[in-house]
């Protein structure tokens, strides 16, 4: 596809259980990012990865949530034991890394958690 | 600390009437500001990267400008289809991820 995809659109939990959240970042993008956007907020940093790796999860707000990108494409971010204070809206973004450069993170349509 | 404030929080504008946005910033070492719009249920979609001081750039009937401590996102003559949030955003040396503000929520009408 030519955005960034994101699935489900809406997931809705009960508090404890395990959840899964997918994102198909742009063909070729070899950065990718995880960020958690509460109501009338801006988008909060969690996790980014560079190929397989990530490179930074400072934002990850504890051991709850993990996330992996096994192939370097198609990323989880997984939340173990939800609880009701991670109802929010899951947003995945991809760039075009290369080297010192900045680049543009383009966004997919998010996943809306609700975790009753 | 890294941080962005924007304001105002809402704005109300007739279609027509030309305005600005602000977002005020502290960061350790700019390495791009970027602003995006947000309508309602959907992703941030890009708008513009400014990268230093005196940069500005277009398109259509937004401007963005940047200096040392701020941006605004200028609006000329706006239509009802302006009408969205705009969140803004910066990016430090040595890290990718971005930090943003809580946005401006625009209404423009008839």
């Amino acid at each position: 596809g030519a955005g960034v995809s994101q699935t489900p659109s809406n997931k809705v939990t009960e508090k404890g259980k395990y959840v899964e959240l997918r994102c198909d970042p742009i063909s070729g993008h070899t950065a990718l990012y995880w960020y958690r956007q509460s109501l009338g907020q801006g988008p909060e940093f969690l996790i980014y990865f560079q190929g397989t790796g990530a490179a930074d999860d400072s934002g990850l707000p504890n051991d709850r949530f993990f996330a992996v990108r096994p192939e370097g494409s198609v990323s989880t971010l997984k939340i173990q034991r939800t609880e009701r204070g991670d109802s929010a809206v899951y947003l995945c973004a991809s760039s075009l890394r290369e080297g010192a450069r900045v680049n543009e993170q383009f966004f997919g349509p998010g996943t809306r958690l609700t975790v009753l | 600390e890294d941080q962005v404030t924007q304001s105002p929080e809402a704005l109300r504008l007739q279609e027509g009437e030309s305005s600005s946005l602000n977002c005020s910033y502290t960061v350790s070492g700019l390495r791009g500001l970027f602003w995006y719009r947000q309508d309602p249920g959907k992703g941030p979609e890009f708008l513009f990267t400014l990268y230093s001081a005196g940069e500005e750039k277009e398109k259509e009937r937004l401007k963005a400008t940047l200096t040392k401590k701020e941006s605004f996102l200028h609006i000329t003559a706006p239509k009802p289809e302006d009408s969205a949030t705009y969140l803004c955003a910066v990016q430090a040396y040595n890290t990718d991820k971005l930090i943003f503000g809580t946005g401006t929520r625009l209404q423009v009408f008839p």
